[in-house]
């Protein structure tokens, strides 16, 4: 069975620039998760989707952070403009609706915000 | 408010040697409870995973952890140490009351020294 899926692995960007991540989860699983783990931290969810729609997004900085799932399937997550204290692991998660079920994790994308 | 705490930020074992590595939580009611392990350059896998019933629970690569509830701790262990669990380990929480979301602690850098 094929993994969660991201990419790129490593971006750096100059401060004020765009950026985006793209992630595929694992087939069937119809929820999908962005955390971002800055050094030293565990993960901090910034959004969960279930199938297509917003479970949670209470954490992600709306000001510049935008996430979408369309059709329910691959996911981007984008930062416009970014900042110095963007510099983190995105990590994408997947699992199948339920209390409990577990998370399966993708490799993250690195990001360097200079 | 609801917390994960590992308070051990590195831990240095011997090879052969056995582990535990610490996490308390604060939540009103018992939440499901959670070990994930992250090797460099990789996503998190998970070890293992608490919901009831047996307090003792057994997961991959040789680890379990225990549930005890008077202290609000699940803690991980293993009887021996391989070189090969070097990375970093992770104890995350999920509760209904507040959205199913894993909340995860700041992490624990396991080093095997041989």
């Amino acid at each position: 069975e094929a993994g969660v899926a991201q990419s790129p692995r490593y971006k750096i960007i100059e401060k004020r620039q765009s950026v985006a991540f793209w992630c595929n989860p694992i087939s069937g699983h119809a929820t999908l998760y962005w955390y971002q783990q800055i050094l030293g931290q565990g993960p901090k969810l910034l959004i969960q989707f279930q199938n297509n729609g917003v479970v949670d997004d209470s954490q992600l900085p709306k000001d510049r952070f935008s996430a979408e799932r369309l059709k329910g399937v691959d996911s981007t997550l984008k930062i416009q403009p970014a900042k110095l204290e963007d510099s983190a692991v995105y990590l994408c998660a997947s699992s199948l609706i339920g209390v409990g079920e577990t998370q399966y994790f993708g490799p993250g994308t690195r990001l360097l915000v200079l | 408010a609801q917390s994960v705490t590992q308070p051990d930020i590195h831990i240095t074992v011997s090879e052969g040697a056995s582990l535990e590595l610490r996490c308390n939580y604060s939540y009103g009611a018992t939440p499901y409870l959670f070990w994930y392990v992250q090797s460099p350059g990789q996503g998190l896998q998970l070890l293992l995973k608490y919901f009831s019933g047996d307090t003792l629970v057994q997961g991959i690569k040789g680890f379990e952890a225990e549930f005890k509830r008077s202290q609000s701790s699940f803690n991980l262990r293993k009887p021996s140490v391989h070189w090969s669990d070097a990375a970093e380990y992770f104890c995350a929480v999920e509760h209904m009351e507040y959205g199913n979301k894993l909340v995860f602690g700041a992490g624990t850098i396991l080093r095997v020294k041989s």
